[in-house]
């Protein structure tokens, strides 16, 4: 079984402040995907990054970086240069080797102030 | 550029009402997947399938009956409607990248369904 556990309920950060949203995931699977999705008050589900199990280095899309520790299981966004358009709700998700469809977490709600 | 459509985007039904929720993919993706999701929570998996003429349970498949015909089209239908589904329902299609670990997911636009 997979479990993906987001903590923080509800983020507030300063305009153009980095912010990190954590997101820890349990799974027996050697090898699987983590994903972030960003779902504006619009309801869309926009994807915005993705971290392979194997992968060397940390994934990178523009502001957003994934700080993946293994070891740790963690697999915290990073957002850089927070805007006001950044405030929505953040899932953490995750695929494992079954390559069947993602497991997600309960989200953090980010605010970003003025 | 339609990527993953659903339809509709949004529906009333009535308690033991039955409907089928429409989604269409165009980019050839072998998986597609139902997710429901509830207020202040993540998405939830109801069924997902791996290709044409194959589907499984996911989560929370009760209630619910999927069936692929074709790759663009996974319809998902509601057998007989109950207040507790009143939920927005996400389809997602989705594909891994040959030669990678790269594997991505798109979703649909959703449906906002309540049950009266």
């Amino acid at each position: 079984a997979q479990k993906i556990t987001q903590t923080q309920p509800g983020m507030f950060v300063q305009e153009k402040e980095a912010v990190t949203l954590d997101c820890t995931y349990d799974t027996s699977d050697p090898s699987y995907g983590l994903f972030w999705y960003k779902q504006p008050s619009s309801g869309e589900m926009i994807f915005l990054i993705y971290q392979g199990s194997y992968d060397q280095q940390n994934a990178t899309e523009g502001r957003y970086s994934l700080n993946f520790q293994k070891a740790r299981k963690s697999a915290n966004l990073v957002i850089s240069a927070s805007q006001l358009g950044d405030s929505a709700m953040y899932f953490c998700a995750m695929r494992g080797a079954g390559r069947r469809a993602l497991t997600f977490g309960s989200g953090t709600r980010l605010q970003v102030q003025p | 550029n339609a990527g993953v459509t659903q339809t509709p985007k949004f529906q009333v039904l009535k308690t033991g009402q039955s409907m089928t929720l429409q989604c269409a993919q165009d980019m050839n993706h072998e998986y597609m997947s139902w997710y429901r999701q509830d207020p202040g929570m993540g998405l939830r998996l109801i069924h997902y399938s791996v290709g044409a003429g194959i589907t499984d349970q996911g989560e929370v498949p009760n209630g619910y009956n999927v069936s692929r015909s074709t790759t663009e089209d996974f319809p998902l239908r509601l057998l007989s409607a109950a207040p507790s589904q009143t939920s927005v329902y996400f389809c997602a299609s989705s594909y891994f990248r040959t030669g990678t670990s790269s594997y991505e997911q798109y979703f649909g636009p959703g449906t906002r369904l309540t049950v009266t």
